[in-house]
């Protein structure tokens, strides 16, 4: 049983294009994030979501736009594709501090 | 100065021997500390998290913190070629909204 999966595993797309990645999670937790892993393995987040409601906006561009449709969900939605973007997209969730991550959406912008 | 610092590595290691990897940090306001492993092409995992100043043991894995000092340290027993992987440190700070803050890993390999 899964605790914190994503969909798509590996996306590849052209710039200019737009693209979501899905996360779930079962563990029954309150918030929910989204970090980006760069070419050089650093981790940074981009956002975290309290029962649906955004808590944590680091700077991001605009173009990334989260959306949760309950407090089990927590999805990624990216417009105009740029190469920059090309990374390895993680999601986790926590109860407290403990944060869970899932297995990581890798990103390839051509 | 950056928030975290952390040595990248590579460390390579003989299997059985003791491992021991660090970070700094700058930030007086972070009160969780955590570390992580992450596999090649995988999530990282959370391994110890403890918020204050002491030891802390987990079977082969033991997180030391010294809040005077803004020093951590995990130390691996008796390492293993699954060991093989990065290792993260990882802070969140008080009122932080639990956003975790990552040093850039070190990269351990344990060698047969």
């Amino acid at each position: 049983d899964t605790a914190v999966s994503q969909t798509p595993k590996y996306l590849v797309t052209q710039m200019g294009n737009d693209k979501s990645i899905k996360c779930e999670q079962n563990l029954g937790h309150d918030t929910m994030y989204w970090y980006k892993q760069d070419s050089k393995k650093f981790l940074k987040i981009m956002f975290s979501y309290n029962n649906k409601e955004l808590i944590i906006n680091e700077t991001v561009p605009n173009r990334f736009s989260p959306k949760s449709p309950d407090k089990a969900h927590l999805n990624l939605h990216i417009n105009s594709l740029e190469l920059g973007d090309s990374a390895v997209y993680f999601c986790a969730s926590s109860l407290d501090g403990e944060q869970y991550f899932g297995p990581g959406t890798r990103l390839t912008v051509t | 100065q950056k928030e975290v610092e952390q040595d990248p590595g590579p460390l390579s290691v003989p299997e059985g021997a003791i491992v021991s990897l660090n970070c700094t940090y700058s930030n007086s306001a972070f009160q969780y500390f955590m570390w992580y492993r992450q596999y090649s092409r995988k999530g990282p995992e959370l391994l110890m998290y403890t918020y204050s100043s002491g030891n802390k043991e987990d079977g082969r894995f033991t997180a030391q913190v010294d809040k005077s000092s803004k020093y951590i340290s995990l130390f691996i027993r008796d390492s293993q070629p699954s060991d093989s992987a990065t290792y993260l440190c990882a802070f969140i700070l008080t009122g932080g909204g639990n956003k975790l803050t990552f040093g850039t890993g070190t990269q351990l390999k344990v060698e047969l």
